[in-house]
């Protein structure tokens, strides 16, 4: 089974609208945290955001939220007004418990967003 | 701060040949670790480096291999190279590592391999 989901391959917004990127989550572990990056055209992973599994209160930087919902496993990211800049994949992440103690990394295969004027 | 910095930037190689990737981590971080991110895939993890020793490592075989210096800089060696390890190599560095599930990941540009 997918680790990490996203259903959207590619999202199209109109600048200065609000958009919403899907990501639901796979773990049985009770501690984990779930990241979201963009990657633009140069290759370089940025990271966004993070939400930790025992957060209570969704997480905020700037234009970027995380519609954290535990139940339904479910990590969206919301982008508030968005910019020509924000055109870019996005890629959902989480890091959970391994063997040995170590939390790896999976990523989701990703959405391309694009920002039209 | 001196961010994540990875070398070459493109680099192409024939099948069988032997590759080694190298990475600086950002200033700070302690552990290094690797992703290979095939071309419309999101990056999957090689292995993390923590004071020089391998400490996790992801479903790769053993022709993939890994050093970090005493600077905290690192290499990825791919030996016996074939045309499936055509890929976008990521670098990343945190300053608490894989025993950490809340440390974010800070990337390099990455190094696009071609195998013919």
């Amino acid at each position: 089974a997918q680790k990490i989901t996203q259903t959207q391959p590619g999202m199209f917004v109109q600048e200065k609208e609000a958009v919403t990127l899907d990501c639901t989550y796979d773990t049985s572990d009770p501690s984990y945290g779930l990241f979201w990056y963009k990657q633009p055209s140069s290759g370089e992973m940025i990271f966004l955001i993070y939400q930790g599994s025992y957060d209570q209160q969704n997480a905020t930087e700037g234009r970027y939220s995380l519609n954290f919902q535990k139940a339904r496993k479910s990590a969206n990211l919301v982008i508030s007004a968005s910019q020509l800049g924000d055109s870019a994949m996005y890629f959902c992440a989480m890091r959970e418990a391994a063997s040995g103690g170590s939390y790896i990394p999976t990523f989701g295969r990703g959405t391309s967003l694009i920002v039209h004027p | 701060e001196t961010g994540v910095t990875q070398s070459p930037t493109h680099l192409i190689k024939t099948r069988g040949q032997q590759v080694t990737l190298r990475c600086s981590s950002q200033s700070g971080h302690n552990t290094v670790s690797w992703y290979q991110q095939a071309l419309g895939q999101g990056p999957q993890f090689i292995f993390q480096y923590y004071r020089e020793e391998e400490n996790g490592r992801g479903n790769f075989p053993p022709r993939f291999s890994g050093l970090q210096f005493p600077n905290y800089s690192s290499e990825l060696n791919v030996n016996a190279l074939e045309l499936d390890d055509s890929a976008l190599y990521l670098c990343a560095s945190s300053s608490r590592g894989l025993s950490s599930y809340n440390s974010p990941l800070h990337f390099g540009n990455g190094t696009r391999l071609t195998v013919t």
